[in-house]
């Protein structure tokens, strides 16, 4: 079985400042790494993937993720965040193959970005 | 392109009723899984559709149901409703054999009041 554990469940920071949302995982096979964000009273959207490859993975607004296989952790960075990054942030795990359309997901963290 | 469209948007309902909720996924994808997102939680696997054949199923009672039809749009049916079952329904599709196969791309959600 597979389980996500986000290890903080709200972080506040100031804008512009750097942001690290912390997210463990564990799985008895090879998985699929995602980040995903929420707006209020929305659906998910992708933020980032880790399939295989370089671990160090980016988005196109900023943020970053490194995979570290044995610390079987997904961390997400931003090194300087704006009001708009407000937002809950998920992290989520699939297998490959067959079943990488059911995802595990932590519970998530809100990221609260004040000026 | 349009992407995942659910409907209806909200719904109230109330203890002991039957809801359907409705899904059209991203036009070529063929795989739809089906989310239950209680406030303050993470997303919970229901189920997973894959050319109309059930490919997985989550820690769900059996008043959860769901089916694909040809057309690759999917119902999600919840019986004898209870008020737990208030929660944000996330249906993602993705194109399993395709670019971007391990990519679940999310809709809107169902927020579904039970009283």
């Amino acid at each position: 079985a597979q389980s996500v554990t986000q290890l903080d469940s709200q972080v506040p920071v100031f804008e512009e400042a750097p942001v690290e949302l912390r997210c463990n995982y564990s799985s008895s096979v090879s998985v699929y790494l995602f980040w995903y964000v929420q707006y209020p009273n929305q659906g998910l959207q992708l933020l980032l993937k880790y399939l295989s490859g370089s671990t160090l993975v980016k988005s196109i607004n900023g943020f970053e993720a490194e995979f570290n296989k044995s610390q079987t952790s997904f961390h997400l960075r931003k090194p300087s965040v704006h009001i708009s990054d407000t937002a809950e942030y998920f992290c989520a795990v699939s297998d490959r193959g067959t079943n990488a359309g059911k995802s595990t997901f932590g519970d998530g963290t809100t990221l609260t970005v004040k000026p | 392109d349009a992407g995942v469209t659910q409907s209806p948007t909200h719904l109230i309902k109330t203890r002991g009723q039957h809801v359907t909720l409705r899904c059209s996924p991203i036009s070529g994808h063929k795989s739809v899984s089906w989310y239950q997102q209680v406030l303050g939680q993470g997303p919970q696997f229901i189920f997973q559709y894959y050319e109309k054949e059930e490919r997985g199923r989550g820690n769900f009672p059996d008043r959860f149901s769901a089916r694909q039809f040809p057309n690759y749009s999917s119902e999600l049916n919840v019986n004898a409703l209870l008020l737990g079952d208030s929660a944000l329904y996330l249906c993602a599709s993705r194109s399993p054999g395709l670019a971007n196969q391990e990519t679940q791309y999310f809709g809107p959600g169902t927020r579904l009041l039970v009283l």
